[in-house]
């Protein structure tokens, strides 16, 4: 399979506990970017990588949230002291920048519970 | 941040019928616009996509038409089937940058 991959699926977790996801995109997307879906609601954008720099990170949802991608592959979704209303699904999507249209593909998310 | 939000939050309709997705805009900078579907459980799923120098583009079995004069877009999916049966989402990118601007999504659901 060579399309967006998450890990984990599914993370259940205690309030006040540090969680990690990681993303693998599509290998020679250079474009990475992390969302946040809500039940019912569309993809929340929290920020986005060309290669190995971080071009917008404003919409991270507080301090408690950072990523990274140190070597332009592969990415991390932190999320610091959870709290109940971190649950949410988190979503990564890739594209490729200077193709002819910058589309965005979706892995299949981590859904993360915090109890 | 941007607008985009969609007409009718759920959509039944017969298989075999052609389901109509509304969404509006709110940005009429936005030059590029794409369609989503979601099942339940996995990620949003690429279906079609328009720039704002069209009005309409086709794909198989789904049409987006774009209103650019009333910042509209929708989504024509023909002969409907049992598969079709997801959320679609629209979503809006400014010519000012790279970030995505989803709407609330529609439920559609195919009664076979």
């Amino acid at each position: 399979d060579t399309g967006v991959s998450q890990d984990p699926r599914h993370k259940i977790t205690k309030r006040g506990q540090n969680v990690t996801f990681r993303c693998d995109p599509i290998s020679e997307h250079n474009r990475l970017y992390w969302y946040r879906q809500t039940l019912g609601q569309g993809p929340e954008f929290l920020t986005y990588f060309q290669n190995e720099a971080q071009l917008e990170k404003s919409r991270l949802l507080s301090d408690r949230f950072s990523a990274e991608r140190p070597k332009g592959s592969f990415s991390t979704l932190e999320i610091q002291r959870t709290e109940q209303g971190d649950s949410a699904m988190y979503l990564c999507a890739s594209s490729l920048a200077g193709a002819l249209t910058d589309t965005q593909y979706f892995g299949p998310g981590t859904r993360l519970t915090v109890l | 941040g941007e607008s985009v939000g969609l007409h009718l939050p759920t959509l039944s309709v017969q298989e075999g019928d052609n389901s109509i997705i509304n969404c509006a805009y709110s940005n009429s900078a936005s030059d590029y616009f794409i369609w989503y579907k979601q099942e339940s459980g996995k990620g949003p799923q690429f279906i079609i996509d328009i720039r704002s120098n069209m009005d309409k583009r086709q794909g198989q079995r789904v049409t987006v038409l774009l209103n650019k004069t009333v910042k509209h877009l929708s989504l024509q999916i023909a002969a409907t089937q049992p598969g079709d049966s997801a959320v679609y989402f629209c979503a809006e990118i400014p010519n000012t940058g790279n970030q995505f601007y989803f709407g609330t999504g529609t439920s559609l659901t195919v009664i076979p």
